[in-house]
Parts: structure tokens; C-alpha cells; sequence
């Protein structure tokens, strides 16, 4: 049973517009939300976090955004740029304090974007 | 700064060959996690230790895996006897106590024939 979830295994976007990755999950006991990058042969390289008594945090081009009650989360990237094409993972944590337990993952979304 | 290392990056060995993958994580870093990727179950957590011990190895698949860290600075992941269903990539990562987020190193890619 997946607790996080990416319904989108791809999504294509024009260089310059607005990326939007969406991201549910069933576990109402998760603290905290990270976003990961990953390019082909490497590992996952932490882009954007948020806790959950916040709804949105912003770090330069990447916004992420809360919702709790729906249990939702996006990761908006404005503008996209061609070095944004990646595959993004959505990944939860029980705690928000770091270390004590295991990230969830999401199965990822590969973000194309096309010039 | 150096990051998480692993080795070997790929591994290509025979079905009922032990195989032992090695990780060492950010100098400083209290926890250590070991993970696999596979197209089937994308990526999930198989151990992790705080302060050299295991805390969680409840996404161990099976006995044939086995975990351990001896030091800090160490940890390797063994397959014993391998099978072709344990083909995937295996990443490592570290994090410091009350930190996040969670750095990875960049896998392991095991093939079993």
C-alpha cells in the first residue's frame, strides 16, 4: 500500500512556463515533506522541504505548497529551465527533526522540459 | 566537502554469489540509511542505524540480506546467497541528528544473472 503517491510518471513543459509536480499521501501521522532531483546515474539531491505546520515554503525558482487537510502537496518550479528535466521525487518523514526514521517515497515524476 | 560515497558503482555477478556493497557517509553525520530502487516498488528504505546501531531493519527483505557498521565511518549491505530478484540499485545516505534532509550517495547498480 503506497502512502506516498505521484500519479504522474511524466510530465512535459514548455522552457520558461510554470512546472507544477503533485504529490497525495495517506499517512496523516507524517511531520515533514521533501522534495528530491534526480538525474540518471546519480543519486537523489535534495531540492525543497516543508513542515507540516507550514503551507508554503519558497527557495528562489522552487515553491512548495501544504495542503493537510487534503493531504496534498505540490512542488511549483517558475520559470522552468532546460537543467530542471529530472525525474522528482516526493518523499515523507515522520519527523522533521532529521535521522530518526526512513524517508517514503513516491515513485516519481519525470519532468521534460522542452525548449 | 566530500559526500556519501559508495562502492562499486555497478556490480555484475552469478546467482548464489555473496555480494557486498560499502558506504561511507558524510563525516560528522549521526544516521546512516541503506535503500533500493526498482521499477517495481520505486525507492524504499531497508535499514537504518543512528550512532553505528541498527534501528529499523524492518524493510530487510529477507535473512540473505544482512547490514552492519562497525565504525562512523562504514557500513556495508550484504547479499548472501544473491538472486536475480535482488537486480536493482541500492543507494546509501546519511543525515545528522535533528537535521534534515537526508543526503544520498549515487548507488550501487546490481546486476544478478
Amino acid at each position: 500500500d503506497q502512502q506516498v503517491k505521484q500519479n504522474s510518471p511524466s510530465l512535459s513543459v514548455q522552457e520558461g512556463r510554470i512546472s507544477i509536480l503533485n504529490c497525495d499521501y495517506t499517512n496523516s501521522m507524517f511531520d515533514y515533506f521533501l522534495w528530491y532531483k534526480k538525474y540518471p546515474a546519480e543519486g537523489p539531491t535534495f531540492l525543497i522541504s516543508i513542515s507540516s505546520i507550514k503551507d508554503k515554503n519558497e527557495d528562489g525558482r522552487f515553491t512548495v505548497f501544504l495542503n493537510k487537510s487534503a493531504k496534498h502537496l505540490s512542488l511549483h518550479i517558475v520559470p522552468s529551465q532546460p537543467g530542471d528535466s529530472a525525474v522528482y521525487f516526493c518523499a515523507a518523514s515522520l519527523y522533521s527533526g532529521g535521522g530518526a526514521d526512513g524517508l517514503t517515497f513516491g515513485k516519481g515524476t519525470h519532468l521534460i522540459i522542452q525548449p | 566537502d566530500a559526500g556519501v560515497i559508495q562502492s562499486p558503482r555497478h556490480e555484475v555477478t552469478e546467482m548464489g554469489q555473496e555480494v557486498t556493497l560499502r558506504c561511507k557517509p558524510i563525516s560528522g553525520h549521526d544516521y546512516l540509511f541503506w535503500y533500493r530502487q526498482t521499477m517495481m516498488r520505486g525507492l524504499e528504505l531497508l535499514i537504518y542505524f543512528n550512532n553505528n546501531v541498527p534501528i529499523d531493519d524492518s524493510g530487510m527483505p529477507e535473512d540473505r540480506f544482512s547490514a552492519k557498521m562497525p565504525n562512523a565511518s562504514f557500513s556495508t549491505l550484504k547479499i548472501q546467497p544473491s538472486e536475480p530478484r535482488d537486480s536493482a540499485v541500492y543507494f546509501c545516505a546519511s543525515s545528522r541528528q535533528g537535521v534534515q534532509p537526508q543526503h544520498f550517495g549515487d548507488g550501487t547498480r546490481l546486476s544478478i544473472l
